[in-house]
């Protein structure tokens, strides 16, 4: 699995987007990129993945650079229910063991 | 409701005492896992077991040992417990999916 790097921390108002990066510059062709994020001590809880199209559900849009060695994880419109640790999780689909790193911590302030 | 049960939620141990965390899933899911989680740090695989029948070493499996009972159940025993592995253990489950990951609420290991 390709390593992934993410800031620490990172913070966001209420009500604006949050921007989470991830760069995976050695993820090899038929490895996906997973979010999870873990709520206060919660198990961790899947966002979104993808491959390389951007992807968009309910909860995030997932924006995974051309050439695919980075991505971003947008929350459009963060709430103080968002503070949380995300994970950025570079895997092969085939795999069926997820891997954690040690994530972004993101605090969202009212 | 549906989900991953652990037993107990809270434990403490002295050093060198043993015990057995369970794990059990009512989802059919054929996998599960044990993970480990250090204050401030991200989760950690221990051991899993991607069916019944089999078990496999994680990232972190010293001192520890498993037993996949039966497709329901997978069990994380410590033999001799060390202040080392005071962390919040999480059970999980999924079906073959790296989406589908179900996450048990946690025990909380204290070892003395």
């Amino acid at each position: 699995d390709a390593k992934t790097t993410q800031p620490p921390s990172m913070d966001c108002a209420e009500g604006r987007a949050a921007n989470l990066p991830c760069n995976h510059s050695t993820i090899s062709g038929n490895e996906y990129v997973y979010w999870y994020r873990q709520i206060h001590s919660q198990g961790p809880q899947y966002i979104i993945h993808g491959l390389k199209n951007n992807e968009t559900n309910e909860m995030a849009s997932l924006i995974i650079t051309e050439d695919r060695k980075s991505s971003t994880l947008i929350l459009p419109h963060a709430t103080l229910r968002d503070t949380a640790v995300y994970y950025c999780i570079a895997i092969m689909d085939s795999s069926y063991k997820l891997i954690f790193g040690s994530g972004t911590r993101l605090l969202v302030r009212p | 409701n549906a989900g991953v049960t652990q037993t107990p939620k809270f434990q403490v141990l002295k050093t060198g005492q043993s015990m057995t965390l369970q794990c059990a899933q009512d989802m059919n899911h054929n996998s599960m896992y044990w993970y480990r989680q250090d204050p401030g740090m991200g989760l950690r695989l221990i051991y899993y077991s991607a069916s019944e029948g089999t078990t496999d070493k994680g990232e972190v499996p010293n001192g520890y040992n498993v037993s996949r009972l039966n497709k329901r159940e997978f069990s994380l025993r410590l033999e001799s417990a060390a202040p080392s592995q005071t962390s919040v253990y999480f059970c999980a489950s999924s079906e073959w999916s790296l989406y589908g990951y179900t996450f048990g609420s946690g025990t909380r290991l204290t070892v003395v």
